[in-house]
């Protein structure tokens, strides 16, 4: 099946420094992709639909000019939290779609980045 | 617009035990309908999918899924659970191919030796 691969997978960092989250669709190419925030012992919670070449689509309630998403080409997208805060700390997954062939709406989800701000 | 219920945040099973892990679904279309488990700190990984061909659906590890319209379920079974089972597992409904993937709240499963 397609690989989605998420780096780094753990990252601590200082409040108020920036992080950036880098999810790659490895074996295909992904026109979507999607970003989850997990809580813990919660649901999956989509924050943005990420779109190759246009602006993300982001869902209500999640700021935008915090958790800037950029899907620059076909294989990359990445999630940079911003002036991180320790209410930003949590499990964030992306996911992709591919593009090519049949599609059954199946997601190919990474492995996660979990992110702690201290 | 969709919506997925999962009954019972956490079910408990015995090694060998049938396990039944229960999801409801609303949709205003035919949906599309999946699930997947989670691993300790991992992503999700596809167990099974159903879309709109065989109602039963069979899925990897011995899981399989029943898409029933008349009562909007997609119920995942395994005749007898090991303990490799153990795991966080949640239903998921889309509109049709394109759309984003909601979620269930998830359903923790836990196997006793």
């Amino acid at each position: 099946g397609a690989v989605v691969s998420q780096h780094p997978s753990w990252v601590i960092c200082k409040s108020g420094t920036s992080v950036k989250i880098e999810c790659r669709s490895l074996d295909f190419q992904a026109t979507t992709m999607f970003w989850y925030r997990q809580f813990p012992k919660q649901s999956l919670m989509l924050m943005a639909t990420s779109n190759e070449g246009s602006k993300a689509t982001y869902e209500q309630g999640v700021e935008k000019d915090k958790f800037l998403i950029n899907h620059a080409s076909l294989t990359l997208s990445t999630l940079t939290v911003t002036s991180a805060h320790p209410e930003d700390s949590s499990f964030y997954i992306c996911s992709a779609r591919d593009g090519r062939g049949a599609n059954t709406g199946e997601l190919f989800f990474g492995e996660g980045s979990r992110l702690t701000v201290l | 617009a969709q919506s997925v219920t999962q009954l019972g945040s956490h079910v408990s099973v015995s090694e060998g035990a049938l396990v039944l892990l229960r999801c409801n679904y609303s949709s205003s279309v035919p949906p599309y309908l999946f699930w997947y488990v989670q691993y300790p700190n991992q992503g999700l990984q596809l167990l099974l999918k159903y879309t709109s061909a065989a109602t039963l659906v069979k899925g990897i590890n011995g899981f399989e899924a029943e898409f029933k319209k008349s009562e909007t379920s997609f119920h995942l079974t395994k005749p007898s659970a090991h303990m490799s089972d153990a795991a966080e597992y949640f239903c998921a409904v889309s509109k049709g191919s394109q759309g984003n993937l909601i979620f269930g709240k998830g359903t923790k499963l836990s196997v006793k030796p």
